[in-house]
Order: C-alpha cells, then sequence, then structure tokens
C-alpha cells in the first residue's frame, strides 16, 4: 500500500535554513504537497510540485523531487520563529490525500 | 476570506450523544473530504465525495457517517461517539486530484 515517511523532529536556529524531508511509494502521483500545520489549526497549503518537474521555487520555499528514489524536500530559507509549525509531505492515491507523520520544526532564537 | 468553513471549531459531547459537524465551501469544488487527525498524528481519512458518489475508507467505523445535501455543505455524523474519537476532524475540498483546502477543523471532546 501507499506509504509517506518524514522524519519527526527538526531544529534550527532563526535565520538557518531548514530541510524537510519526506520519501513517498506511489511512482503515480501527479502531484506532491507540503502543508503546514499550526497548533489547533487546519492543513495549510504551503506548496506543491508537478511529478514532472524536479524543482519549484516559491519565495522562501524550494521543493526538490527525485523521483527516481521518490524523494521529496522543502527547504526554508532564512527560518523564522512564525515557521514553527508541523510540516506535512502528502502524494495523491487515488482520489485519498495520504499524508506523512509530519516533521515538527522547532525554531530556536 | 475563509474558502472552507467548519462549525464549530470546539465540541464537547458526552459519551454515546450523537454529534454532528459541519462543513462548507465557496470553491464550488466537487470533491469534499472528512478527515480524523489525533494527536500527534497525521490526518487519517474516514471518507470522501466525489461529486455525490460517496466513498468509505474500509476501516472508517460504521458509526462514522456523512452527508452531503448539495456542493457547499458537507456533515459528517458520529451517531454514538466513544472516548477514542475525541480527535480533531478536518474538512478537506479539491477540484479533482488537485490540491485540498482544509479547513480550520473541529476539535471535538467525548467525555
Amino acid at each position: 500500500g501507499e506509504d509517506v515517511e518524514q522524519s519527526l523532529f527538526l531544529s534550527v536556529r532563526e535565520g538557518d535554513s531548514s530541510v524537510i524531508n519526506c520519501t513517498y511509494t506511489d511512482s503515480s502521483s501527479t502531484y506532491l504537497y507540503w502543508y503546514k500545520q499550526e497548533p489547533g489549526a487546519g492543513l495549510q497549503l504551503l506548496t506543491y510540485i508537478f511529478s514532472n518537474m524536479d524543482m519549484k521555487q516559491d519565495q522562501r520555499l524550494t521543493v526538490l523531487l527525485n523521483k527516481k528514489d521518490k524523494h521529496l524536500s522543502l527547504r526554508i530559507a532564512d527560518t523564522q520563529t512564525g515557521d514553527s509549525a508541523i510540516y506535512f509531505c502528502a502524494e495523491v492515491y487515488g482520489q485519498n490525500f495520504v499524508f506523512g507523520p509530519g516533521t515538527r520544526l522547532s525554531v530556536l532564537p | 476570506d475563509a474558502m472552507v468553513i467548519q462549525n464549530p471549531r470546539y465540541q464537547v459531547t458526552q459519551f454515546g450523544k450523537p454529534v454532528t459537524l459541519s462543513c462548507s465551501q465557496t470553491l464550488n469544488h466537487n470533491v469534499m473530504y472528512w478527515y480524523q487527525q489525533k494527536s500527534s498524528q497525521a490526518p487519517k481519512l474516514l471518507f470522501h465525495y466525489y461529486d455525490k458518489d460517496f466513498n468509505n475508507e474500509a476501516d472508517t467505523p460504521d458509526n462514522f457517517q456523512s452527508r452531503r445535501p448539495n456542493t457547499s455543505f458537507c456533515f459528517l455524523d458520529i451517531r454514538s461517539p466513544g472516548l477514542g474519537d475525541t480527535a480533531m476532524y478536518l474538512c478537506a475540498t479539491s477540484r479533482g486530484s488537485a490540491e485540498a483546502f482544509f479547513g480550520q477543523g473541529t476539535r471535538l471532546t467525548v467525555v
């Protein structure tokens, strides 16, 4: 079955770059997504990448996709305290968005 | 402006007392989803509507049901909530398999 894996925790210092990694299993996924969840809130779509792309940049966010290794990463440049949250990677399997377990990003002053 | 609205944001219900959570959308998306998210876990799909077609996940308890009276609204009914149903319930919408937009969630506590 489908499975999405992420490391559970990441700590960075304010101003540094954060890199959150994800591996997925369904090679037929057309889109792969990154969502952000702040405490007590719903999921906010951050960005997505189409499966025929290698990289997508959106302001401070850079998504890299390695289809061969089924590896997706999210880089946040100049990480701020407001970036502290849980980040979920997701692939679409059928009509189901399958989420990874989430990476809790802590930004230290 | 909020595009996927869930009500209420917080709900406390007694063990065994039926409860209904609501979701509305202004995006005119044809797909609506209900996810359950327990503490420190990823969201888990309960079911979704593709247009009027209802799709239940195999491991969704019978206790959970859903209604979609029109494109804009979708309801989650929990017939006899148990303590284990305490969770955040997230509604989402999408157009086909494009990106899903989530509401703010309803935090349900069963006491």
